[in-house]
């Protein structure tokens, strides 16, 4: 089955402790992305990847980081999470990067509380 | 500064009735527009999309979307609404100037539909 899963899905924390947020997809995407979805916000773009080893900013890329050394999988990382970080993420995936005319295909979310 | 517009932060129809979720841009270009749904616990599904030519374009369970260039619109319909349309929808916008790696969403209107 075409998947994007990402893990954990519920995730509490306390300020100041590293943590990572898996994402992996077995659709041999290119590009992948990391949105943070707030209330009344909708998604707001946090970092995305072209292809392995290429990366770029979104709109919201302040206390973030990506990493992206294999096709399939793309790491988010928190290095100090901060409660203002507290909210709904989503990875999302889609064919050829240059190709913007594709969908995006999103996992089921990773809940992040940050105390 | 680019942005995307859903007026209504909530729609209520009567089951049978037709609806529409208002969506309105302010992009550069041409962009391409897409429709994604989100059901409680679940990451965003695909629904439709615009990329040339005609301005009505059909999607996933009987929804459809008109694409006003005049006024930069991009407004979801559905003829005969279900009660299982009742969900979250977002309107997002990709503006081709920027290569096609970025996303912009609107903040998402829920749509109640009343048995």
């Amino acid at each position: 089955e075409a998947q994007v899963t990402q893990n954990p899905r519920y995730l509490i924390t306390v300020t100041g402790k590293k943590l990572t947020v898996t994402c992996s997809q077995n659709m041999n995407h290119e590009y992948m992305s990391w949105y943070r979805q707030d209330p009344g916000l909708g998604l707001r773009q946090i970092y995305y990847s072209m292809n392995v080893e290429v990366t770029d900013k979104g709109d919201v890329p302040e206390g973030y980081k990506v990493s992206r050394k294999e096709k399939r999988n793309f790491p988010l990382i928190l290095e100090s999470p901060s409660p203002n970080q507290t909210s709904l993420y989503f990875c999302a995936s889609r064919h050829s990067a240059s190709g913007g005319n594709y969908e995006q295909y999103f996992g089921p979310g990773t809940r992040l509380t940050v105390t | 500064a680019q942005s995307v517009a859903q007026p209504e932060d909530q729609v209520n129809v009567a089951e049978g009735n037709p609806l529409t979720v208002k969506c309105t841009y302010s992009v550069s270009g041409n962009p391409y527009l897409f429709w994604y749904v989100q059901y409680p616990n679940r990451g965003l599904q695909f629904l439709l999309k615009y990329i040339t030519g005609d301005n009505l374009v059909k999607g996933s369970y009987g929804f459809e979307a008109e694409f006003n260039k005049s006024q930069t619109s991009f407004h979801l319909k559905k003829p005969s609404a279900l009660v299982s349309d009742s969900a979250l929808y977002f309107c997002a916008v990709r503006p081709v100037n920027t290569g096609g790696f970025k996303t912009i969403f609107g903040a998402g209107t829920r749509l109640f539909v009343k048995a």
